[in-house]
């Protein structure tokens, strides 16, 4: 049993076309986040939702619409993909937004490629 | 600004010999501090982290880390190394602030020579 799951593993994509990304995580979490690290491995935080609702909305284009359907689910729709949109998305989740202590737990990852 | 500084982005230690990776965090505000490891073409799996209970805290797979709030440091360490424990590590800190949060150092990449 995967405890979070994202599809596809792998995107690749022409510029300026429309894609989402889907995570899931079964593990009963009330909170979850999308990070986007770079071809230097740096890993920075995108959003957060807390029972479907929006929690942290980092400086990202406009362009990226996280939709949480249900908490068990957080998709990335990402419009117009550009060359510098490129990079892993990690999904991930935590038991609480308020549990600033609590463990993260990752999905293995989606490596977006935007020719 | 809060922020975690990793010193080294890459580390290579021979099979069997100490592990240090280092981790200092900017902060005026207590953090909670964590590490993770990233092993090729997969997500990231917490190691250990700091709450502020024991200084020292014992993680997964034989790594250790200390917090000394005098030094703003959580250092990770491991007596001896082991080929499987090539990867790349990341620091990172949260705060009570900021509502579950992450910051991530740079990451350091650890080599394990035979």
């Amino acid at each position: 049993d995967t405890a979070v799951s994202q599809t596809p593993k792998y995107l690749v994509t022409q510029m300026g076309n429309d894609k989402s990304i889907k995570c899931e995580q079964n593990l009963g979490h009330d909170t979850m986040y999308w990070y986007k690290q770079d071809s230097k491995k740096f890993l920075k935080i995108m959003f957060s939702y807390n029972n479907k609702e929006l929690i942290i909305n980092e400086t990202v284009p406009n362009r990226f619409s996280p939709k949480s359907p249900d908490k068990a689910h957080l998709n990335l729709h990402i419009n117009s993909l550009e060359l510098g949109d490129s990079a892993v998305y990690f999904c991930a989740s935590s038991l609480s937004s308020g549990g600033y202590s609590d463990t993260q737990y990752f999905g293995p990852g989606t490596r977006l490629t935007v020719l | 600004a809060q922020s975690v500084t990793q010193l080294g982005s890459h580390v290579s230690v021979s099979e069997g010999a100490l592990v240090l990776l280092r981790c200092n965090y900017s902060s005026s505000v207590p953090p909670y501090l964590f590490w993770y490891v990233q092993y090729p073409n997969q997500g990231l799996q917490l190691l250990l982290k700091y709450t502020s209970a024991a200084t020292l805290v014992k993680g997964i797979n034989g790594f250790e880390a200390e917090f000394k709030k005098s030094e703003t440091s959580f250092h990770l360490t491991k007596p001896s190394a082991h080929m499987s424990d090539a990867a790349e590590y990341f620091c990172a800190v949260s705060y009570s602030s900021n509502t579950g949060k992450l910051i991530f150092g740079q990451g350091t990449t650890l080599q394990v020579k035979p």
